[in-house]
């Protein structure tokens, strides 16, 4: 059985601190990672897709790493906002199958 | 442009009735998946198309849950004589293809067993 972990399952920040989530994954038959962010009542967003071990991608202020052979993702988020209040959710694809397995989320919550 | 749309958003059905779920995918995307979120967890796989052609329901909980997709656009989750252990949200997402990495999600609908 595939398992995708997050950590924390909860998180609390105060406006202007940085944050960071980890999501770790099996190593094994690694295809893709992908992180998404989800707002309530709306449809989760792609943040990232990563494939490479060590890639880094960034958007604005947030930024994710990658290494697949421990089998972890880092996303940071740096000076956090109240808009970044939302579940963030990580998913592994492996190279035998098109589903996507996810983790079960991180919630932000940042505070004015 | 449009993004994938779900509807209804929310469902309440009693205990025993059928329910069934629409999805409309981003137009010219050939593959369409299913996701079941219950609460606190992450979305779990349910089922998987490549055009009309149901490739993978391996996620599938039991044979109460059927999904369709016959022109390869519109895709349908239907739930047959619901249980309460049924509620959650049901995710659809549309990808362009195999080979291609992004599955576009739509918002998901709620549905809730009494």
């Amino acid at each position: 059985i595939l398992n995708v972990e997050q950590s924390p399952q909860s998180l609390h920040v105060q406006e202007g601190d940085s944050t960071n989530f980890t999501c770790s994954f099996p190593s094994s038959n690694f295809y893709a990672l992908h992180w998404y962010r989800w707002e309530t009542a709306k449809s989760p967003e792609a943040l990232f897709v990563m494939t490479l071990n060590g890639d880094e991608k960034k958007k604005g202020r947030i930024s994710a790493t990658l290494n697949t052979k421990e089998g972890y993702s880092y996303l940071y988020i740096k000076g956090s906002q109240p808009e970044d209040s939302a579940t963030y959710l990580c998913a592994f694809k492996t190279d035998s199958s098109y589903k996507l397995i996810f983790g079960s989320g991180t919630r932000l919550l940042v505070r004015p | 442009g449009a993004g994938v749309s779900q509807s209804p958003r929310y469902k309440v059905a009693k205990r025993g009735q059928d329910v069934a779920l629409r999805c409309d995918p981003i137009s010219g995307h050939v593959s369409l998946f299913w996701y079941q979120q219950a609460l606190g967890q992450g979305p779990e796989f349910l089922t998987y198309f490549q055009n009309e052609a149901q490739l993978d329901k391996s996620g599938l909980p039991s044979d109460r849950f059927f999904a369709e997709r016959p022109e390869g656009s519109v895709s349908t989750l239907k739930i047959q004589r619901t249980q309460q252990e049924d509620s959650a949200v049901y995710l659809c997402a549309s990808s362009k293809g195999l080979a291609v990495y992004e599955q576009y999600f739509g918002p998901g609908t709620r549905l809730t067993v009494t």
